[in-house]
């Protein structure tokens, strides 16, 4: 499997702008996460989906994100309108749900290559 | 909340040399994961190892191996032989066990890691 691939790599945009990031998960994973980090704050999450439905979305910094799930193999997060404040490198995460005593690989979350934004 | 702290901002070691990064926890819960990623400068986040806190045994994965003590919400990484490769920053984090709800990652704030040759 490639992983969990986000694009674009880079996105540098002015205030104002409308931004949208992407993100494929693993296949088969029925988790997947959206990251913040910053140097203030560092990781953080923004929100989560379960079977393509948010679980919790309470990282989410104010109405100018959103972040939706069409089907199991594509998220985004959009940005609208985008401020500088917004620049930091988000990540998405996607994992397999397992029991306790799950067997390799389930229970972890495998991250993306992040997407490092600038507002200018 | 949980809540991650990691002390330590820099550490330094020399190459072949041995390495411990410190982590501590605060929970109520009793069932959890613990993980220890390394960031490079690529800035991929890599899984290094993982805990769960119902073992007792700490977990260990060739170089790279655990303290956990659960009863004073310990979990440090030491790295044995240290390698120019290591050279990252380390971020611990915790996640309840998914019979308690949230699958949220919770990171510490990281340590940075230098390898001198």
């Amino acid at each position: 499997d490639a992983g969990v691939i986000q694009s674009p790599r880079h996105e540098v945009t002015e205030m104002g702008q409308e931004v949208t990031l992407r993100c494929k998960p693993i296949s088969g994973h029925d988790y997947l996460f959206w990251y913040r980090q910053t140097m203030m704050r560092g990781l953080e999450l923004l929100i989560y989906f379960n079977n393509n439905v948010p679980i919790d979305d309470s990282g989410m910094p104010e109405d100018r994100f959103s972040a939706k799930m069409p089907n199991a193999s594509f998220s985004t997060l959009k940005i609208q309108p985008s401020e500088p404040r917004d620049s930091a490198v988000y990540f998405c995460a996607s994992s397999l749900k397992g029991r306790l005593a799950g067997g390799l690989g389930k229970n972890i979350q495998y991250f993306g290559a992040g997407t490092r934004l600038s507002v200018l | 909340a949980q809540t991650v702290t990691q002390s330590q901002p820099e550490m330094s070691v020399q190459e072949a040399e041995t390495v411990t990064l410190s982590c501590t926890y605060d929970t109520s819960e009793s069932d959890y994961y613990l993980f220890w990623y390394k960031q490079p400068p690529s800035r991929q986040m890599i899984l290094v190892i993982r805990q769960e806190a119902y073992k007792q045994q700490n977990a260990t994965e060739n170089r790279f191996s655990v303290n956990f003590q659960k009863a004073a919400k310990s979990f440090s990484l030491k790295i044995s032989d240290s390698q120019l490769g290591d050279a990252a920053m380390y971020f611990c984090a915790y996640r309840s066990s998914e019979y308690q709800g949230a699958q949220k990652l919770v990171f510490g704030q990281g340590t940075r890691l230098t390898i001198n040759p």
